[in-house]
């Protein structure tokens, strides 16, 4: 899980709540990710970040939101518009360079469960 | 409509043979190709990188190949061992401006003893 860490590992919301994923890196890499993980499906991407105070959305940021305030966080709020949002979430870090593949590391994931 | 697919039955294999796992894909032309790990309620984890100059990587017991032309990777474990049960997931990088990979569904590798 290197130096990504994600809590809680568990999380279960109750319909039209909104719910806060915590994921912090301490390995000093410019970039963020979210992803989304469901049985027999790739990882889709929610949003992503390159740079403090900037984020893009992904292929499935509706119902999603985040926020960037420092290099080392990238929290993910699961919002009570997402229809669907039980899954497994993943938070992913990458170093950006110029012309540098980019290798995300991954940490350890948040299991959402919708009551 | 751009795809990656792998396998989505589970290969299972005896402790000793090498194992073969195939990523195709349609309508990409990535830049490099990754392979990660899973393991059961954990996040993947980074194993090789192949570019799309190079055919072969290899590392300890672990080979990739590349071929742009069939838009095919293959990812091979040697002598492989029941620790090495867990799903594989293939990710291309597309470059265009951003650093964004494109996962697999991934196929779940069981070597039993």
């Amino acid at each position: 899980d290197g130096g990504i860490t994600q809590s809680p590992k568990y999380l279960f919301r109750k319909e039209g709540q909104n719910v806060t994923l915590s994921c912090e890196q301490n390995l000093n890499h410019d970039a963020m990710y979210w992803y989304r993980q469901d049985p027999g499906q790739g990882l889709r991407l929610i949003y992503y970040s390159q740079i403090v105070n900037d984020f893009q959305k992904g292929d499935i940021a509706e119902g999603y939101s985040v926020s960037r305030e420092k290099k080392e966080s990238f929290p993910l709020t699961v919002t009570s518009a997402q229809k669907n949002p039980t899954a497994f979430y993943l938070c992913a870090s990458a170093y950006m360079g110029l012309g540098v593949p980019d290798t995300q590391y991954f940490g350890p994931g948040t299991r959402l469960t919708v009551l | 409509s751009q795809k990656i697919e792998q396998n989505s039955e589970a290969l299972n294999i005896q402790e000793g043979k090498t194992a073969t796992l195939t990523c195709n894909y349609t309508n990409y032309s990535p830049a490099y190709l990754q392979w990660y790990r899973q393991d059961p309620g954990r996040g993947p984890v980074f194993l090789l990188l192949i570019r799309e100059n190079e055919k072969e990587k290899r590392k300890e017991r672990l080979k990739v190949t590349f071929d742009t032309t069939l838009k095919q990777s293959l990812f091979h474990i040697t002598a492989s061992q029941p620790a090495d049960s867990a799903t594989y997931l293939c990710a291309l990088s597309i470059s265009g401006g951003y650093n964004k990979l494109i996962f697999g569904a991934g196929t779940r590798l069981a070597v039993h003893p």
